[in-house]
């Protein structure tokens, strides 16, 4: 079983419609959890993180934790064209320990 | 200032060459990494300095030699590298401190042909 899996997509989406991303994780205690943006040819950046069980918003971003079921999600409310990206879920698996593992990725094409 | 810098943005050499890239920060954080990312796949780590100490090696070829100069400067520098080396390299930085939850935050990246 992989560490964190996401569905490669591709995932499309009409335009001013909610895009909703899911990111499942093996190991039970995994404390933080990471959303990254990745347009094709660039690099990833940092759009939200998570760390306690509930759901956080910022602006048309939420991101959802249910550390019981081990998933996390990224809705994006909304969808505009600039939207279209592969989205990383990265999970830190130890606290304070440096390092991230990622899922593979999903690929989102917001349809005008 | 919220920025990791990478040069430089492209770099082409051959399978002799000794090249280095540079990654800069300046946000105070005491975590650097160097990542490799081929296409259509997440990135993939290769080295992890804190506190200016080695800390990580995923079992990294030797052609690969990381450096941290300072705080802010992480270099890596490559040496007799192989085409299946051609990827894009990731620097990326985090407060790195024990107790926090470490987001990274990624350069802009270097991309790396072999000929």
């Amino acid at each position: 079983q992989k560490e964190v899996e996401q569905n490669s997509g591709p995932l499309s989406v009409p335009e001013g419609a909610i895009a909703s991303l899911n990111c499942t994780y093996s190991d039970r205690g995994s404390q933080s959890f990471f959303w990254y943006r990745q347009y094709s040819g660039k690099s990833p950046e940092l759009i939200m993180f998570i760390y306690s069980n509930g759901d956080k918003e910022d602006g048309r971003f939420t991101a959802q934790l249910n550390k019981a079921s081990q998933y996390v999600s990224l809705l994006i409310r909304d969808s505009q064209p600039s939207d279209s990206a592969t989205y990383l879920c990265a999970v830190n698996i130890n606290f304070g320990n440096e390092k991230l593992t990622f899922g593979t990725g999903t690929r989102l094409t917001i349809i005008p | 200032d919220t920025e990791v810098t990478q040069t430089p943005k492209h770099l082409v050499m051959g399978m002799t060459n000794k090249k280095s890239l540079k990654c800069e920060q300046h946000m105070g954080h005491r975590a650097m990494y160097w990542y490799k990312q081929k296409a259509k796949k997440p990135p993939e780590l290769m080295f992890v300095y804190s506190y200016e100490k080695l800390s990580i090696n995923e079992s990294v070829p030797s052609r690969f030699s990381p450096e941290c100069p300072n705080s802010s400067l992480l270099n890596l520098h490559l040496h007799a590298l192989q085409p299946e080396d051609s990827a894009l390299y990731l620097c990326a930085s985090s407060q790195g401190d024990r107790g926090v939850y470490n987001e990274q935050f990624f350069g802009p990246g270097t991309r790396l042909t072999v000929l």
